[in-house]
């Protein structure tokens, strides 16, 4: 079963507009980490938050963090064409255990 | 550093053969971990292998089994194929310790 579940699980915008993704996980986790697909291939690592940051960047991305609702956030700011991808969101309970991939949010942005 | 080689790349295969995929992870990582990626049921854990032990498991059946060697790299196999086992096959490796994981590019096999 899925640990994460990305909300929405699609989202289309114009370039250069904001992108939101949700996720939300059901057990405590070590961490949060969110991954970014493009179509057919690996998975490219963004960021990784742990349980007892609240917010981190990366260039255009932000992730935030809520451990007491269980959810976390991927803002990515002024979106490009290149940016259209599937967002997966990856907890992991612990250090050395597994980890668990949601189903995945698949941007579109328009040029 | 190199990054994680996956072969082959595509594979054909019918109901019934077995099959072997092979990882080759990020020179000095000594965790290496497996997914299916099916269009319905996402990116599904399958084992996590570390230092040629197997220590995290998802819930598939006996036939999905894998290995690792001395060198890191790690096969998968999966034997009496079905239909549904057609899917993306990705590895990823990490160090064991930091928890991100990069991921080759996957091996697509399809089962007639």
């Amino acid at each position: 079963s899925q640990q994460g579940e990305e909300d929405p699980q699609a989202l289309s915008i114009q370039e250069g507009e904001n992108a939101t993704m949700n996720c939300s996980y059901k057990t405590s986790i070590n961490n949060l980490q969110w991954y970014r697909q493009n179509s057919g291939r690996g998975l490219v690592h963004l960021i990784l938050i742990r349980s007892n940051e609240r917010e981190k960047h990366s260039g255009r991305l932000r992730v935030t963090l809520d451990t007491s609702k269980k959810s976390s956030s991927l803002l990515i700011t002024a979106s490009r064409a290149a940016d259209t991808a599937s967002y997966f969101c990856a907890t992991a309970a612990a250090s050395y255990q597994k980890v668990t991939f949601g189903i995945g949010t698949k941007l579109q942005v328009i040029p | 550093k190199a990054g994680v080689t996956q072969t082959p790349r595509y594979l054909i295969k019918t109901r019934g053969q077995q099959v072997t995929l092979s990882c080759s992870p990020i020179s000095g990582h000594r965790s290496v971990s497996w997914y299916q990626q099916t269009p319905g049921q996402g990116l599904q854990f399958l084992f996590e292998y570390f230092s040629e032990t197997q220590r995290n498991k998802g819930n598939f059946p006996g036939r999905f089994s894998g290995r690792q060697f001395s060198n890191s790299r790690s096969e998968m196999n999966v034997s009496t194929l079905e239909l549904g086992d057609s899917a993306l096959y990705l590895c990823a490796s990490s160090s064991g310790e930091a928890d991100t994981q990069y991921f080759g590019p996957g091996t697509r096999l399809t089962v007639l």
